[in-house]
């Protein structure tokens, strides 16, 4: 596709479920970026692959959270036993090289509300 | 813990005039210095980079960077409403991006 697609674009999920959010990156694109943006913060870096391998999981906040992308492609983001505190809107980015570059591109993101 | 500061606002500019926004970082290492815009609702999209000391312009915008006082700021000249949204500034930090909290920006007619 033209863009990074993520899905669903809007998860209620009650506290306690499990929850997988998905990430489409733009073809071709090596590197996938999972970020955390809570309301009226920026954005927090959880995870980052290049290709298949997760290179950096440092931002994960428990492990409830886990991330895969298991063909070098499409990613899943996965909080178990959610918990109020993880509400938040839920970001991927991609970009073509396995640097940074100059910057990346994210997808329209993931709400995932809590209650 | 590596940290990016800006004034949360809201900045509020007239139409036509200059806005500038600011934004501190911690780590006198960083290279790469990145400005996001977001609209409400929406993510951020990433308007310019700048990696050297001085400045760089695109349009309407000019990113300007002092790495000696650890600074980088964001001008927007002729402000328009329809720049109307949060200005994130982020740091990069090897494989990361570090963001800032933001900072709104409200330009009125």
């Amino acid at each position: 596709g033209a863009g990074v697609s993520q899905s669903p674009r809007y998860k209620v999920a009650k506290r306690g479920q499990d929850v997988a959010l998905r990430c489409d990156p733009i073809s071709g694109h090596v590197s996938l970026f999972w970020y955390q943006q809570a309301l009226g913060q920026g954005p927090e870096f959880l995870t980052y692959f290049q290709n298949e391998a997760q290179l950096d999981k440092s931002g994960l906040p428990s492990d409830r959270f886990f991330a895969e992308r298991p063909e070098g492609s499409v990613s899943t983001l996965k909080i178990q036993r959610t918990q109020q505190e993880d509400s938040a809107v839920y970001l991927c980015a991609s970009s073509l090289s396995g640097t940074l570059g100059n910057g990346y591109t994210f997808g329209s993101g993931t709400r995932l509300t809590v209650v | 813990q590596k940290e990016v500061e800006q004034n949360s606002g809201p900045l509020s500019v007239p139409e036509g005039a200059i806005a500038s926004l600011n934004c501190t970082y911690s780590d006198r290492g960083s290279q790469s210095f990145f400005w996001y815009r977001q609209y409400s609702g929406k993510s951020p999209e990433l308007i310019m980079f700048i990696y050297s000391n001085g400045d760089k312009e695109d349009g309407r915008f000019t990113a300007q960077l002092n790495k000696a006082s650890q600074y980088v700021s964001l001008l927007i000249r002729d402000s328009q409403p329809s720049d109307s949204a949060t200005y994130l500034c982020a740091v990069q930090d090897t494989d990361k991006l570090i963001f800032g909290t933001g900072t709104r920006l409200q330009v009125f007619p």
